[in-house]
């Protein structure tokens, strides 16, 4: 149980287009769903919290206009991070908080999505 | 001061030993407790949640919470190579803080031969 999946698993782009990653909770609904980044060699960076059928609550420092999320269902969140420059190539991971088995607000994490920005 | 402190390590252990990990606190509203594994490249697994003072055992692996002390351990008995990864130790202090849960940078495990 408790099953998070990521897609894609990882993306090259163009400067300048963007990409969309998308976050199921495969066998329970969360309504919950949070958003982090990784540079190599640091610790998880949260970027939003997202909650179903509501906007995004984003962190300080990050830029809502340029990472969009999107809650649409209790098992599907997208980010699309608009207009990509390389300065936004990282590690790209989702958790959804919730289901069997762990607390009310334990966090499982998606297996992430490489994003490279040529 | 930081919210989650870990040391960074590497711990090293040999093969077989107890790996003793730790990690402090600094807001004493924290409710909730958890230990990830992760692996180079890959993104954290769970390992264990704790809420309340005491032990929770799961197979090898112990955690340890003390809410006085604002400190919580995670022990791995009979450590294998396959335990080697960064294990991050996560707090999440309530509604009041979003319930979110806050990261400590990791310490290093490796466990050899």
């Amino acid at each position: 149980g408790a099953v998070v999946s990521q897609h894609p698993s990882w993306v090259i782009c163009k400067s300048g287009t963007s990409v969309k990653i998308e976050c199921r909770s495969l066998d329970f609904q969360a309504t919950t769903m949070f958003w982090y980044r990784q540079f190599p060699k640091q610790s998880l960076m949260l970027m939003a919290t997202s909650n179903e059928g509501s906007k995004a609550t984003y962190e300080q420092g990050v830029e809502k206009d340029k990472f969009l999320i999107n809650h649409a269902s209790l098992t599907l969140s997208t980010l699309t991070v608009t207009s990509a420059h390389p300065e936004d190539s990282s590690f790209y991971i989702c958790s959804a908080r919730g289901g069997p088995g762990g607390g009310t607000d334990t966090q499982y994490f998606g297996p992430g999505t490489r994003l490279t920005v040529l | 001061q930081k919210e989650v402190e870990q040391n960074s390590g590497p711990l090293s252990v040999p093969e077989g030993a107890i790996a003793s990990l730790n990690c402090t606190y600094s807001d004493r509203g924290s409710q909730s407790f958890f230990w990830y594994r992760q692996y180079s490249g890959k993104s954290p697994e769970l390992i264990m949640f704790i809420y309340s003072n005491g032990d929770k055992e799961d197979g090898r692996f112990t955690a340890q919470l003390n809410k006085a002390s604002q400190y919580v351990s995670l022990l791995i008995r009979d450590s294998q190579p396959s335990d080697s990864a960064t294990y991050l130790c996560a707090v999440n202090i309530g509604a009041g803080g979003g319930n979110k849960l806050t990261f400590g940078t990791g310490t290093q495990l490796k466990v050899e031969l």
